[in-house]
């Protein structure tokens, strides 16, 4: 079956725009998380969606929002670009919770922002 | 939060080498995972152990939740482990998986 898709796989925008971004997760996996991956903080998590409703969220600014459709496929947005948004954005997906399932992860879409 | 340790941050072996990557983690965990990301950012799921013993191939893990930590093995290492392993933990108060820092594998013909 297919894997965790992440589009696109590079974006480049500039400092002070917004950039969507999407992930479709594997079929039948509900739960759908973000991860930030830079070289200074290394991979911290973002937020969690499970069923369209958002159930967790990491220590980032309100500038960094999400949501989940009912098929399960996620956007995460960033508004108001910084250059410290310059990162590998991972999605990853899981059955039900990571807890007990674990996660597969997508092949990331890397922003640059200049 | 939890905090990861890895030990080595960097590892150069010889292919056909032998390694132990090592994942100290500071409480207790329900779930913890093994990743090897790959040189293009692909973070691929090696190991879904929360105790015990799992082998897969030329690598397995090894995870003591009592001692707080976790081993992955490579034998004969090859030139596509190239990348870097990280250990991830869930967190029950949290509700996510913390990583660690990685260790960064080369491995040289």
């Amino acid at each position: 079956k297919a894997g965790v898709t992440q589009t696109p796989r590079y974006l480049i925008k500039t400092r002070g725009q917004q950039v969507t971004l999407s992930c479709s997760p594997i079929s039948g996996h509900r739960s759908v998380s973000w991860y930030q991956q830079t070289p200074g903080q290394g991979l911290q998590f973002l937020f969690e969606y499970f069923s369209e409703t958002q159930r967790n969220k990491g220590n980032f600014p309100g500038r960094f929002s999400g949501r989940q459709f009912s098929n399960s496929r996620s956007e995460m947005n960033v508004s108001t670009l910084e250059l410290g948004d310059s990162a590998l954005y991972l999605c990853a997906s899981s059955i039900r919770d990571v807890a007990n399932y674990g996660y597969t992860f997508g092949s990331g879409t890397r922003l640059t922002v200049v | 939060g939890i905090q990861v340790e890895q030990s080595p941050p960097d590892l150069i072996l010889q292919e056909g080498a032998n390694s132990t990557l090592r994942c100290n983690f500071s409480d207790s965990v329900n779930n913890l995972q093994w990743f090897h990301q790959n040189p293009w950012g692909q973070l691929i799921n090696l190991f879904y152990i929360p105790s015990g013993t799992k082998q897969n191939g030329r690598l397995s893990a090894t995870t003591v939740a009592t001692e707080r930590y976790s081993l992955l093995y490579i034998s004969s290492s090859q030139t596509t482990d190239t990348g870097v392993y990280f250990c991830a933990v869930w967190e029950g108060g949290a509700n996510n998986l913390f990583f660690g820092t990685g260790t960064r594998l080369t491995v040289i013909p």
